[in-house]
């Protein structure tokens, strides 16, 4: 079945490490974006790419960093710049206007 | 600059019930919109998607409309059910070529057994 794998579920970080959240999608989907989830707050998006080797900053993306090599995957890593990380991170993805977003099962990262 | 609200913020009924959850949004300018379902520290399950030319849209005992000149979306759910305890997120997508979403705080729905 075609969809959004990110790893790992569950994520916990020391303060002052880099850490890599995995988004993989196997829909063909050209658009991926990563949206941080906090209590009361809503979704916030981090970043966002529409084409391979090519990515935008979004609402909060400092302290983050992506990169976007191949079309199924967008990793997000997490730098000990952001000094608030513990949040539900959320992958999705789109093939266009018309077709609505298709979000992963996220990953929680909790600063120990 | 865009703005999605979602009223109320927390909603119980007991089962049987027909329920509305109201979407409003500052910039009519949309391509469409979308209504997600989230449960307990899972991702989002998306319900339903609206083209800014349609006037709703139906899934089992689901139907969404949505009126783009009055910036509004309802959701309207049919006969609930215990297992339709969540919460229910609003996000449009704006008529920049971006493909962002952006997403209401959301209704957390208890249906009462």
């Amino acid at each position: 079945d075609g969809g959004i794998t990110q790893s790992p579920k569950y994520l916990f970080r020391k303060e002052g490490q880099n850490v890599t959240l995995s988004c993989e999608q196997n829909l063909n989907h050209d658009a991926m974006y990563w949206y941080r989830q906090d209590p009361g707050q809503g979704l916030r998006l981090i970043y966002y790419s529409q084409i391979v080797n090519d990515f935008q900053k979004g609402d909060i993306a400092e302290g983050y960093s992506v990169s976007r090599e191949k079309k199924e995957s967008f990793p997000l890593t997490v730098t000990s710049a952001q000094k608030n990380p513990t949040a539900f991170y959320l992958c999705a993805s789109d093939i266009g206007t018309n077709y609505g977003y298709t979000f992963g099962s996220g990953t929680r990262l909790t600063v120990v | 600059k865009q703005e999605v609200t979602q009223i109320p913020a927390a909603l119980s009924v007991p089962e049987g019930e027909n329920l509305v959850l109201n979407c409003s949004f500052t910039d009519s300018a949309i391509y469409n919109l979308q209504w997600f379902r989230q449960d307990p520290g899972k991702g989002l399950t998306s319900l339903l998607l609206i083209q800014s030319s349609q006037r709703e849209q139906t899934s089992g005992r689901l139907n969404a409309s949505l009126d783009k000149s009055s910036g509004r979306s309802t959701l309207y759910i049919a006969a609930s059910q215990p297992g339709d305890s969540a919460t229910y997120l609003c996000a449009v997508h704006g008529s920049s070529n971006t493909g962002k979403l952006i997403f209401g705080q959301g209704t957390t729905l208890q249906v009462k057994p």
